[in-house]
């Protein structure tokens, strides 16, 4: 059974920093590419940063680019958010995705997502 | 960036009945790279369609996808109970962009 089981949500001031983990189990990991997916509260989804298999190719939204680094560990099965730079737009659900079929563009299998919460 | 709007917003409707939601993009989805999903209050959402018309693993007959370019459809042959929820559209064709999603709740 795929499992993807997000952690490290908490509440950081605007201009903090954090890190997501995600630890995932029940399939492959190093066979398929990754993502971060988040939706601020009461509101809809938006796609967030994606890393492929190896983690040599690497993509992000406009609103996070130069902000969040998506890595991975294969060894270890995670994947990981770093953000930097917060601002209170970023408070979010933030799931990690697994990447479905060859495109790996859309996501098959879901975690129950980390709260973040930037406020002062 | 790929625009997606979806309608109606909110689809009222009984249990037993036809859902059709439609999902328009501004540009072209090449490739049908067009994905349904279902979410429902304090879930993650749940994957049903994928290429368009494809369902995912495990997903019941009644749901279908249909449609290339830029309309694309979600249909729901006869609601469940358990239907009631939200569905997004996503395409994956040119990035990757989430529609804001129909609301389908019991009239």
């Amino acid at each position: 059974e795929v499992q993807l089981v997000e952690s490290g949500g908490v509440v950081v001031q605007p201009g903090g920093s954090l890190r997501l983990s995600c630890a995932a189990s029940g399939f492959t990991f190093d066979d398929y590419t990754m993502h971060w997916v988040r939706q601020a509260p009461g509101k809809g989804l938006e796609w967030v940063s994606l890393i492929s298999w190896d983690g040599g190719s690497t993509y992000y939204a406009d609103s996070v680019k130069g902000r969040f680094t998506i890595s991975r560990d294969n060894s270890k099965n995670s994947l990981y958010l770093q953000m930097n730079s917060l601002r209170t737009e970023d408070t979010a659900l933030y799931y990690c995705a697994k990447g479905g079929g060859a495109v790996a563009g859309y996501f098959d299998y879901w975690g129950q997502g980390t709260l973040v919460t930037v406020s002062s | 960036e790929i625009v997606l709007t979806q309608s109606p917003g909110t689809l009222s409707l009984s249990p037993g009945e036809r859902a059709t939601l439609s999902c328009r993009a501004s540009q072209s989805v090449s490739s049908s790279y067009l994905a349904w999903y279902q979410q429902k209050p304090g879930q993650a959402p749940r994957l049903l369609i994928y290429g368009a018309s494809s369902r995912a693993t495990g997903i019941p007959d009644r749901f279908s996808g249909s449609g290339s370019g830029t309309d694309f459809t979600l249909t729901i042959s006869r609601l469940e109970p358990e239907d009631f929820a939200v569905y997004y559209c996503q395409q994956y064709g040119r990035g990757v962009t989430f529609g804001p999603g129909t609301k389908v709740d019991i009239k």
